[in-house]
């Protein structure tokens, strides 16, 4: 069964980089698209980027400017980095699967999301 | 950017009730629309994809509905466990990704 995993620190300081792994346990980080997306209140649900571990990632053009997403295939992980945050990137960060082998698709699994919370 | 648009934001039913929420893409998107449950410190879990395809081991009191730009997902009987809160999500391809607002399913 597949599993992921967000991991990374809870607590970021304004104008800091925030960085994230999801670790993926059932499945070949090969196989699939993979996807971040974000949960805050003010703006509820917002897809952040995918990447394909042959390829470039694609972005989320409101966040393109900070957002770096990246593979390691030999510990099956994709890694999220936002530079420069605000507290308006406070929100739970998930990873997620894209079922079928294309960027556009839905997200299925889900990981249990981590909270990150942007505050001095 | 397709933006969409979900209705009701919130939702009072009773247990037995035929449930229906609504989401509205502001261009067509044929087909590609999924919907998913969340419950309160949980993920989304996908319930229905490609607009009215069930996923593996969602009950069938779950259906989703529509045609281009207005779409519907259906609950036939709501069932104690399904009081949550329900998004549709987009993916037409070469647009930008994007989620309707949430609906919130209470008592």
């Amino acid at each position: 069964q597949m599993q992921l995993q967000e991991s990374g620190p809870g607590l970021v300081k304004p104008s800091e980089t925030l960085s994230l792994t999801c670790s993926v346990s059932g499945a070949s980080i090969r196989d699939y698209y993979w996807s971040w997306i974000r949960q805050s209140p003010g703006k509820g649900l917002t897809w952040i980027g995918h990447i394909y571990f042959f390829g470039a990632a694609n972005y989320n053009p409101s966040l393109k400017s900070r957002v770096i997403i990246s593979v390691d295939t030999s510990k099956n992980q994709v890694s999220l980095k936002v530079t420069s945050v605000t507290p308006e990137d406070t929100a739970i960060y998930y990873c997620a699967r894209h079922p079928e082998l294309i960027p556009d698709n839905w997200f299925d699994p889900w990981g249990q999301g981590t909270l990150v919370t942007v505050s001095s | 950017d397709v933006q969409m648009t979900q209705s009701p934001s919130t939702l009072s039913a009773s247990v037995g009730d035929r449930v229906t929420i609504t989401c509205r893409a502001s261009q067509h998107i044929g087909h590609r629309l999924a919907w998913y449950q969340q419950k309160p410190g949980k993920a989304p879990e996908v319930l229905i994809y490609e607009m009215s395809n069930l996923e593996s081991g969602v009950p069938s009191r779950f259906s989703g509905s529509g045609s281009g730009t207005d779409f519907t997902l259906t609950i036939s009987s709501l069932q104690p466990d399904d009081f949550a809160t329900y998004y549709c999500q987009h993916y037409k391809t070469y647009s930008l990704i994007t989620f309707g607002g949430g609906t919130k399913v209470e008592i």
